[in-house]
């Protein structure tokens, strides 16, 4: 059971923009950065979000995260058919001494 | 440009052993921290644990301490991951990730650089 809580889906047509929420609590989120990663279909995860909201080189400015105390945020917008795809955020937990991940949401453009 | 290179798909049967190795290029293997990540089919990531070369500091998720043993080899830039007393559970794909930001490395920063991923089946 992940310690990390996201929305298990999420959707929006094209041009749209779509959030998505992952909730924690002190310590993880509360005193620790967060990273958001996007997996494609048959892929490996890719880093997209780091250190709460730094887009690594190549990432698209349509991409922006956000942490506010014990919660993140994911925000897409100008949504493309190529954004469909799993996402999840992560961060390290004081008190497992580990990383976790959310729960994941999977963003369907429609 | 830095790579991760891990090792083919494994079947295993229950109780027995299973190595996966991920081997680096492009970078300077000693100062990585290397993640192994893992995913059950249709499902999410989950963190197994991970390894930092330079210190021989390994951090195993607690599900799995007693179970789980993170190598390196330095001279091949090769970073291992054990998994013993496997069980149908244990089927999933594993990953290997580095954890650096562009000046250092650590479990705490984001998995940068992923590997292609090992399929492990554990079936009788």
């Amino acid at each position: 059971q992940s310690l990390l809580t996201q929305p298990p889906s999420a959707s929006g047509t094209p041009g749209q923009r779509v959030t998505i929420s992952c909730s924690g609590s002190s310590s993880n989120i509360g005193s620790n950065t967060v990273n958001w990663y996007q997996q494609l279909p048959g892929t490996a995860p890719k880093l997209l979000i780091y250190t709460n909201n730094q887009r690594p080189s190549g990432v698209p400015d349509r991409f922006s995260g956000s942490k506010s105390g014990t919660s993140a945020s994911l925000a897409i917008s100008g949504l493309l058919s190529e954004d469909e795809a799993d996402y999840y955020c992560a961060t390290w937990d004081a008190s497992l001494n580990g990383h976790v991940f959310g729960t994941g949401t999977k963003v369907t453009v429609l | 440009q830095v790579q991760l290179v891990q090792s083919g798909a494994e079947v295993r049967k229950p109780g027995s052993s299973v190595k996966v190795s991920c081997k680096a290029s492009g970078g300077t293997f000693s100062i990585y921290a290397i993640s192994w990540v893992r995913q059950a089919p249709g499902q999410g990531l989950e963190w197994v644990g991970g390894i930092m070369p330079m210190f021989g500091e390994t951090n195993y998720a607690r599900k799995f301490q007693g179970r789980v043993t993170m190598t390196t080899d330095e001279s091949t830039t090769t970073a291992y991951m054990e998994l013993s007393s496997l069980r149908s559970e244990d089927t999933a794909l594993y990953y290997c990730a580095r954890m650096c930001s562009s000046t250092n490395c650590s479990f705490h920063y984001g998995m940068d650089v992923w590997g292609q991923g090992t399929t492990v089946t554990v079936s009788s």
